[in-house]
């Protein structure tokens, strides 16, 4: 079986500290996600990374980074957090380079509260 | 713009009935679409997709999805719930990136 593991379950931040949230996949992937999920708004893409060291965008990448210099880890930063950003993030990988037809595997969560 | 729309916030239904969630998705090229399911303080987990070929795709714990072209729509499906199946349910299409629905919550009472 797949396994995303996320780094902590739940964060408590406050406004203006910088955030590290870490994914590890252990299933050889190519693809890595972060999203953000809210309710009502279901998830939303914040960044993707197809490959070791590259990125790129998603939806809404204001106010976040990524960083990934290893295969399996994918790093979420939050540089000056804020309270916009208390939500649930979510990891996420998947098989096949640029390719969407695979399923992606997710990460339990980590809830994060800025205050 | 590509998306997905999940029309009902919340489905409730008596364990033993058939269950319908239902997810369209916007006319855009051909998408690949998904069901996704997430458990109380849980992850998603995958439950079934179309990629091509047979309308009617089966997936995990008894569900299943009927890709219908003509209606734009990809309702997911099992012929009797259980309590167990309680839970957020997401529809997501890939149009390059997956776009999530705003999900749908599944209450089956006993």
């Amino acid at each position: 079986d797949v396994k995303v593991t996320q780094s902590s379950r739940y964060l408590v931040k406050r406004t203006g500290e910088k955030v590290f949230l870490e994914c590890v996949q252990d299933m050889d992937h190519e693809n890595m996600f972060w999203y953000r999920q809210d309710p009502g708004l279901g998830l939303r893409l914040i960044y993707f990374s197809y490959d070791v060291k590259m990125k790129e965008k998603g939806d809404i990448p204001e106010g976040y980074s990524v960083s990934r210099e290893k295969k399996e880890r994918f790093s979420l930063i939050l540089e000056s957090a804020s309270t916009n950003q208390t939500s649930m993030y979510l990891c996420a990988s998947s098989l096949g380079g640029l390719a969407d037809s695979y399923e992606q595997y997710f990460g339990p969560g980590t809830r994060l509260t800025v205050t | 713009a590509q998306s997905v729309a999940q029309p009902e916030d919340q489905v409730n239904v008596a364990e033993g009935n058939p269950l319908t969630v239902k997810c369209t998705y916007s006319v855009s090229g051909n998408p690949y679409l998904f069901w996704y399911v997430q458990y109380p303080n849980r992850g998603l987990q995958f439950l079934l997709k179309y990629i091509t070929g047979d309308n009617l795709v089966k997936g995990s714990y008894g569900f299943e999805a009927e890709f219908n072209k003509s209606q734009t729509s990809f309702h997911l499906k099992k012929p009797s719930a259980l309590v167990s199946d309680s839970a957020l349910y997401f529809c997501a299409g890939s149009w390059g990136k997956l776009q999530f629905g705003a999900g749908t919550q599944v209450v089956v009472t006993p």
